[in-house]
Order: structure tokens, then C-alpha cells, then sequence
């Protein structure tokens, strides 16, 4: 699978701050996708995203795909204690089963 | 909402056993994934399976690792003469269809190699 570099590796926030995690690659991604996995728990699917610029949104959540395909971001608009986990980009080509996962941003929320 | 479950929920065993990890997918889905994550690394692909059959595996799946569907609704993989660096949590996932990228995890079994 392709190789994507995710950062930060860890970001505590104040609850109510706004939280970014990005997702770089040195090539161009057919694809990405964003997953959500909480402490002790398992990766749970959030979005896809398929083409060159692609906003999409999901109530606090804000995803976005670069013009060039090669870097992704999510953005948590006003953070709550639900929001901790660690968030993971996925990508790889036309081979469904072997995605690439980024190494994860840890997000921590302090009430 | 239907979900993959598996079983055991936490497994030990001692170096060089051999294991078998359970799944049981989501019953319409037809894709069906073994991934890794070592204590605070990342999630590792392992090997997808479809139409009985291994789709695609990664380098971790070596000759060690085997996946089966015994029956219509379970999905094992197999770790033979397990090794202290296999121990992880061990996740299955399933999805509907092939261009879906959109998988849904089970809980994972924690398996610890002494």
C-alpha cells in the first residue's frame, strides 16, 4: 500500500478548542479514508473521500481531500470530551483489502 | 445495527501453540479482513478473503497465518506455533461489496503469547 505520514502524533486540547489532524503522502492517493478508533475499542469507519478537493462534512467533523490528491485533513470544529480517541487515515489503490493506515493522531480532551 | 463479532474476547497462550481467532462478519457482507495492531502501533492489514479464498495478504501473512470460512458464518484465522511478537489485538472486518472501502470492525480479541 501506499505510505502516508500523519501528524501530530498526539494533541491535547482544551475542551470547546478546535482540533486538526492531516495526513500526508509523497504520492498521489486515489483515495482516503478517515476512521476513528477510542481508547480500548476498534476502528470505526467515518468518511471517504475520492476526489481532488472534496470537502465534506459531518456535523462538528470537517474532511477535506487536497487538489493534488496528496494530503487529506480532518477538522473538529469545538472539541467535547466524546471526541478522544486516536483518528486514522486509510489509503491505497485499487486493492480494497490492503489499505495503508497513517500512524493515528491521539486526541485528548480536557474538561 | 448488525455488527462483526468475535471471540475470545482475550486469548493467552503459550509460545509455539497454535490459535484460532472467530468472526463472525455481517451476514449479507462477502469481504472479509484480518488486521493487527501491536500495543500502541498502528493497524496493520493482514490478509482479505473472498469466494473462499484469499484475496490479499500482506507481508506479516506468512506461512504461519491461515484464514478459513468453515461453514456460512464464521471466519478464522489460524496462528500456528505462535511467537511473543504476535501478540496484539487481532480485528476482523467485513464489508458488502468490493468498492466499498467503508469496513466495519469487530471488537478484536487481545492475544497474548508467554
Amino acid at each position: 500500500g501506499q505510505q502516508v505520514m500523519q501528524i501530530p502524533q498526539y494533541q491535547h486540547v482544551q475542551e470547546g478548542e478546535d482540533f486538526t489532524t492531516y495526513c500526508n503522502s509523497s504520492t498521489t492517493l486515489s483515495n482516503i479514508q478517515w476512521y476513528k478508533q477510542r481508547p480500548g475499542g476498534h476502528p470505526v469507519f467515518l468518511i471517504q473521500l475520492v476526489k481532488s478537493g472534496e470537502v465534506k462534512k459531518q456535523k462538528r467533523l470537517t474532511f477535506q481531500f487536497g487538489e493534488a490528491k496528496k494530503n487529506s485533513s480532518l477538522h473538529i470544529t469545538a472539541t467535547q470530551t466524546t471526541d478522544v480517541g486516536t483518528y486514522f487515515c486509510r489509503t491505497g489503490g485499487t486493492s480494497y483489502g490492503k489499505l495503508t493506515f497513517g500512524q493515528g493522531t491521539i486526541l485528548t480532551v480536557h474538561p | 445495527e448488525p455488527e462483526v463479532t468475535q471471540t475470545p474476547s482475550h486469548q493467552v497462550t503459550q509460545m509455539g501453540q497454535e490459535v484460532i481467532l472467530r468472526c463472525v462478519p455481517i451476514s449479507n457482507h462477502l469481504y472479509f479482513y484480518w488486521y493487527r495492531q501491536i500495543l500502541g502501533q498502528k493497524v496493520e492489514f493482514l490478509v482479505s478473503f473472498y469466494n473462499n479464498e484469499i484475496s490479499e495478504k500482506s507481508e506479516i501473512f506468512d506461512d504461519q497465518f491461515s484464514v478459513e470460512r468453515p461453514d456460512g458464518s464464521n471466519f478464522t484465522l489460524k496462528i500456528r506455533s505462535t511467537k511473543l511478537e504476535d501478540s496484539a489485538m487481532y480485528f476482523c472486518a467485513s464489508s458488502a461489496i468490493q468498492s466499498s472501502y467503508e469496513q466495519y470492525f469487530g471488537p478484536g480479541t487481545r492475544l497474548t503469547v508467554t
